[in-house]
């Protein structure tokens, strides 16, 4: 597509309940990001994916998180027993394999409220 | 560990007038840094970006320049609209001289500007 495409694009879950967030990059993109928008904490790095493998998953908070990419093409971020503290905006972004020197184009994201 | 430091904001100004938001990163080696920014309702988008010392990034009246002896990156544009109201992230990441990235921008808080007209 022209743009990463992000959905949900609003999510309100209760404590507790598992939720799954969908990307789809830009055709062609190789390398995918997952980052986390939270008030007050700025922007976290998630997961990154090169192709189908995840060289960097460093950033995901805790084993409720995971996320996987198939086809080289649309990943997924699934949460697990969402807590409170997990409310924030999900952002997408994917570029050219590794030419981070023409940056990512990221997506409008997935607002996730735990209530 | 590698940070961004942002000036905090929020930032309000009127129409014409000079901004400077401020960013100051650590970090080890020498890395790419950026200016994002977050319109209302939109996702992010790359406004410039310097790769190394002494570059300066521009785009839509904004610059930037990279001091590696201030370890500062500050954003600044001389005459704002009420369109630059947005949310501004300074970045930083390692790439390597071929242009390849390690993977992962590092992030400031950001800094919310508010334009009146």
């Amino acid at each position: 597509g022209a743009g990463v495409s992000q959905s949900p694009s609003n999510k309100v879950t209760e404590k507790g309940k598992d939720v799954e967030l969908r990307c789809d990059p830009i055709s062609g993109h190789t390398a995918l990001y997952w980052y986390r928008q939270s008030l007050g904490q700025g922007l976290e790095f998630l997961i990154y994916f090169q192709g189908n493998s995840a060289p960097d998953k460093s950033g995901l908070p805790s084993d409720r998180f995971s996320a996987e990419r198939t086809g080289g093409s649309v990943s997924t971020l699934t949460i697990q027993r969402t807590q409170q503290e997990d409310s924030a905006v999900y952002l997408c972004a994917s570029s050219v394999e590794g030419l981070l020197l023409y940056g990512y184009t990221f997506g409008s994201g997935t607002r996730l409220t735990v209530v | 560990g590698d940070s961004v430091t942002q000036m905090e904001g929020p930032v309000t100004l009127s129409e014409e007038a000079f901004l400077t938001i401020n960013c100051t990163y650590t970090a080890t080696g020498y890395p790419s840094l950026f200016w994002y920014v977050q319109y209302p309702g939109e996702g992010l988008q790359l406004l410039l970006k310097a790769t190394k010392a002494d570059d300066k990034g521009s785009n839509k009246g904004f610059e930037a320049t990279y001091r590696k002896e201030t370890t500062s990156f500050h954003l600044e544009k001389g005459s704002v609209q009420v369109s630059d109201s947005a949310v501004y992230f300074c970045a930083l990441s390692f790439t390597n001289a071929g242009g390849t990235s390690y993977g992962k921008l590092t992030f400031g808080q950001g800094t919310i500007l508010t334009v009146h007209p």
